[in-house]
C-alpha cells in the first residue's frame, strides 16, 4: 500500500543552527502522489506548511523547503536557519491527486532550543 | 486558525457507549474526509465525502461507526459502541472539489474511552 517514512523523533537542535527532516515515499496505488508537509504547533491543529504536485518541484513556505524527488521517493524538509518558533511536529504526506485523500507519516517533534 | 470547526473538543466515553462528533467544514468545501489519530501518531483514513455521499470508507467504519453529511447541517461522525481501542484524536478535513487539493483540518475531537 502506500506509506510515508519520516526521521524519527524528537529532533532537538539548537536556534539558527540548520535542520533537515527527512521523508520518502512508498505510491503503489498513486500513479502521481503530490507531496505535503503538514505541522502542529503546539496547543494548535493541523496545518499545511507547504506542498508539490510535481515531480522536480520545490515548494517553500516559512522558510523551510522540500524538493519532490521521483528518482528517490524524497520529499526531505529543510531549513537553513531555525528559529524556537518552528518547535512543533512535522507531518510528511503523500495525496492522491484525484480524491484529495492524504496518507501521513508518523510525524517528527522538532524542539528548537534558544 | 483552522477554518473547520469540531465538536466537541473532548469526549469521555464509557466503554459500550454510544459518541458522536461533529464537524463544520470550510465554506465552499464539498469534501469531506475523517482520520483517527492514535496514540502512536499513526493516521488512519475512515471515510469521506463528497456533498451527502460516501466516496470511499474502510471495513471498520462500515461495521462500527456512523457517519454522515447533511446539507445544512454539520457533519458527523458516531461510534455506535464505544472500545477502549477507539481512544483516539479524531480529524476532520475538507478539501474543494478540484484535483491536487491539500485538505484544511480542524483541531480534532480527542476521544477517551474509559
Amino acid at each position: 500500500g502506500d506509506s510515508v517514512t519520516q526521521t524519527e523523533g524528537p529532533v532537538t537542535v539548537s536556534e539558527s543552527e540548520s535542520l533537515i527532516i527527512n521523508c520518502t515515499y512508498s505510491a503503489t496505488s498513486i500513479a502521481y502522489p503530490n507531496l505535503f508537509w503538514y505541522v502542529r504547533y503546539p496547543g494548535e491543529g493541523l496545518q499545511l506548511l507547504l506542498k508539490v504536485i510535481t515531480a522536480g518541484q520545490k515548494g517553500s513556505s516559512r522558510g523551510f523547503e522540500a524538493t519532490y524527488n521521483k528518482e528517490t521517493t524524497s520529499f526531505h524538509l529543510q531549513k537553513a536557519s531555525v528559529q524556537e518558533s518552528d518547535s512543533a511536529v512535522y507531518y510528511c504526506a503523500l495525496g492522491a491527486a484525484n480524491t484529495n485523500k492524504v496518507v501521513f507519516g508518523t510525524g517528527t517533534r522538532l524542539q528548537v532550543l534558544p | 486558525n483552522s477554518k473547520v470547526i469540531q465538536t466537541p473538543r473532548y469526549l469521555v466515553k464509557g466503554q459500550g457507549q454510544k459518541a458522536k462528533m461533529r464537524c463544520i467544514p470550510e465554506k465552499g468545501h464539498p469534501v469531506v474526509f475523517w482520520y483517527q489519530q492514535n496514540k502512536n501518531n499513526e493516521f488512519k483514513f475512515l471515510i469521506n465525502f463528497q456533498n451527502q455521499e460516501v466516496l470511499q470508507q474502510i471495513d471498520m467504519t462500515e461495521k462500527r461507526f456512523s457517519a454522515e453529511c447533511p446539507s445544512n447541517s454539520p457533519c458527523s461522525l458516531e461510534i455506535q459502541s464505544s472500545e477502549a481501542g477507539d481512544s483516539a484524536l479524531y480529524l476532520c478535513a475538507s478539501s474543494r472539489q478540484y484535483n491536487n487539493q491539500a485538505p484544511l483540518f480542524g483541531e480534532g475531537t480527542r476521544l477517551s474511552v474509559l
